[in-house]
Formats: C-alpha cells, sequence, structure tokens
C-alpha cells in the first residue's frame, strides 16, 4: 500500500522565517511527488518533482526531489503571514491517475 | 484560465437525507475523481469517475452510499446517500489531463474549490 508521511505535523513561525517541510514516501511504481497549499477549501497545485536533484523554484518556493531516499523537502524563505497554510505531499503511481496523500503540515507565519 | 467548479460550495443537511454534488470542468479533461477530507484529515480518494460506465471506487466506499455520475467528459457528480454525521467532510472533486498544454497537461491532478457538508 502507497503510503506518504510528513512532518513536522505543524509548526509555527515568525515572519521573514525560512521553513523547510519533510515528505518521505514509498510507493509502488512511483511517478511524481506533488505539492499542494491548502488555504481554506481547494488545494491549489505547487509543484510537480519527477527527477531526482532537480530544484523546482517559485518565488519564494522551492522544492526537491530524493528518489533513492524517498523523500523531497517543501523550502520557503522569508515567510509571509499569506504563507499560512496547511502543506499536502502526495504522490503519484505510475497509472498516473490517484493521489496519495499525507497528512500535511499545518504552518502558521505570525506577524 | 481552466477551472473547475463545483456546487453545493457548502450545505448543512439533515441526517437520513441525500445530496448530490456537482462538478463542472470548463475543458475536456480524461480523468476525474472525487475526494473526502474529513474535519483535521488529510484527502482520500472516494472513487474515479469513468465516462459513461460505473465509477471505480476505493476500498470502503461502495456505490449505494456514494453513487457518481459522468455523463461526458467535463461533468460529474457525486451523491452521498442516507447522510450521518459522520459524513460531515469537505468533497473534492479533481480533474486531470494526459495530454495536451495549459494548466491541465502532463500528469498534474488539479481541484476544485470542494463543497463543505455538515450533517446534523
Amino acid at each position: 500500500e502507497d503510503k506518504v508521511v510528513q512532518s513536522p505535523l505543524s509548526l509555527v513561525v515568525h515572519e521573514g522565517d525560512t521553513v523547510t517541510l519533510n515528505c518521505s514516501y514509498e510507493v509502488t511504481n512511483f511517478r511524481s511527488l506533488l505539492w499542494y497549499k491548502q488555504e481554506k477549501k481547494a488545494p491549489t497545485f505547487l509543484f510537480m518533482l519527477t527527477s531526482s536533484g532537480i530544484e523546482k523554484k517559485s518565488g519564494r518556493l522551492s522544492s526537491i526531489l530524493d528518489k533513492k531516499e524517498l523523500f523531497s523537502i517543501l523550502n520557503i524563505t522569508a515567510t509571509q503571514t499569506g504563507d499560512s497554510a496547511v502543506y499536502l505531499c502526495a504522490v503519484q503511481n505510475n497509472a498516473g491517475n490517484m493521489l496519495t496523500f499525507g497528512g500535511g503540515t499545518r504552518l502558521m507565519v505570525k506577524p | 484560465s481552466a477551472v473547475i467548479s463545483q456546487k453545493p460550495s457548502r450545505d448543512i443537511c439533515q441526517r437520513g437525507t441525500s445530496l448530490t454534488i456537482q462538478c463542472q470542468v470548463d475543458s475536456q479533461v480524461t480523468m476525474m475523481f472525487w475526494y473526502r477530507q474529513q474535519p483535521g484529515q488529510s484527502l482520500t480518494l472516494i472513487a474515479t469517475a469513468n465516462q459513461g460506465s460505473e465509477a471505480t471506487y476505493e476500498s470502503g466506499f461502495v456505490i449505494d452510499k456514494f453513487p457518481i455520475s459522468r455523463p461526458n467528459l467535463t461533468f460529474s457528480t457525486l451523491t452521498v446517500s442516507n447522510m450521518s454525521p459522520e459524513d460531515s467532510s469537505i468533497y473534492l472533486c479533481s480533474a486531470k489531463s494526459g495530454q495536451g498544454a495549459g494548466i491541465y497537461s502532463g500528469n498534474t491532478i488539479y481541484f476544485g474549490e470542494g463543497s463543505w457538508l455538515t450533517v446534523v
């Protein structure tokens, strides 16, 4: 059974801090790993990672995948209060259809 | 930009009743899915909505409780039947297109805004 574990469960930081969110996985026939940000209801897509060692970057957010050690990290630099959300990691198998989600990391950024 | 729309966005339902959630995608997609997110939990896949045929349900979910329709490539419905308070959740529609450019390209799966059901 595919499994995704995120850590920490929750995190409280102050504006300007840098945070690193972790995602480890076990999946049969891995295809890709995806990061989502969930503020209210709908998860919004951040990154899709398929290859090891290639950093994906979008503004203050970046992510990298290690397919040998079966984990990914999501970095947020110079955090802002608007970064407060639950960050979800999900893995996609080779069929490409379903996602297995981790439990999420709840990030709170205080002013 | 492409949009996945769900309605209702929120509802309060009486136990024992049923509610149908609609999901409309504004472009043709190959796959549509329904997820449930119970309070404080992560997302769990309920089923894959198959166009013109019965949905494919994940372990723990059955057609009698969660009937799903997908009459065409852009629309699907999920019914939550005979609701109980344990069914209080956010129900999310998602879509994926395995081809083409744009928001639905590749294998990324995108989500609708969700439907927040409270059963009293």
